[in-house]
């Protein structure tokens, strides 16, 4: 069964610091992988990396996979209150010449003013 | 483009009633996805549909949920009998290919009581 966990499930800091947020997965027939912010309603697309060791950057966000040991990690530096939200990571499969995507559960990120 | 575009936002209902959740994608984009969302199990994907035609409808938890998209514009969730286990964020989205990034609608929020 393909897997794709989370950690840590929820995370809370102040303003200002760096967080780490983990995803690891086990699939047959990896394609990519993403990640995704949700705040109160709508996932909303963050980053989608394909290859190893590339790192991904937007602003304050950065993004990197590891297709060996099959985690990718997301970086956010100087936390904001605008940060807080819950992080999705989905690994894209290849299923029978379609592709579909498996999410984990999420890490529910606090930051505290 | 206004996005992925779901019908109702919210829906309260009594168990034994027949549920019908829409969803108009993004024009233009050949997949179209179904999640359900709960605070248990996160997002799963239900079915979805390439072109209009179901792919892969592994995710639908029992004969109760049934998927219709009668064309690229429109499809619909329908749950008949719904029961109060139901009860989660149903959400819409749609992609140009599946390893490009998903739009994802606002959701339903279904309660089923």
């Amino acid at each position: 069964e393909d897997k794709v966990v989370q950690s840590p499930l929820s995370l809370v800091v102040h303003e200002g610091d760096t967080v780490t947020l983990n995803c690891s997965y086990e699939v047959t027939n990896f394609r990519s992988l993403l990640w995704y912010k949700q705040e109160k309603k709508a996932p909303t697309f963050l980053f989608m990396l394909t290859s190893s060791g590339i790192e991904k950057k937007s602003g304050r966000l950065s993004s990197i996979l590891d297709k060996k040991e099959l985690f990718s990690i997301l970086n956010i530096t100087a936390t904001q209150t605008g940060d807080s939200a819950v992080y999705l990571c989905a690994v894209s499969i290849s299923n029978f010449g379609n592709e579909k995507l498996t999410f984990g559960t999420g890490t529910r990120l606090t930051i505290i003013p | 483009d206004a996005g992925v575009i779901q019908s109702p936002r919210h829906e309260v209902t009594e168990m034994g009633q027949e549920v019908t959740l829409r969803c108009k994608p993004i024009s233009g984009h050949d997949y179209l996805f179904w999640y359900r969302q709960t605070m248990m199990r996160g997002l799963e994907l239900l079915i979805y549909f390439n072109n209009n035609v179901p792919i892969d409808d592994s995710g639908m938890p029992e004969d109760r949920f049934s998927a219709k998209m009668p064309n690229a514009s429109f499809s619909t969730l329908k749950i008949q009998p719904s029961e109060p286990r139901d009860s989660a964020v149903y959400f819409c989205a749609s992609s140009l290919g599946v390893t490009s990034k998903a739009f994802f609608g606002q959701g339903t929020r279904l309660t089923v009581v």
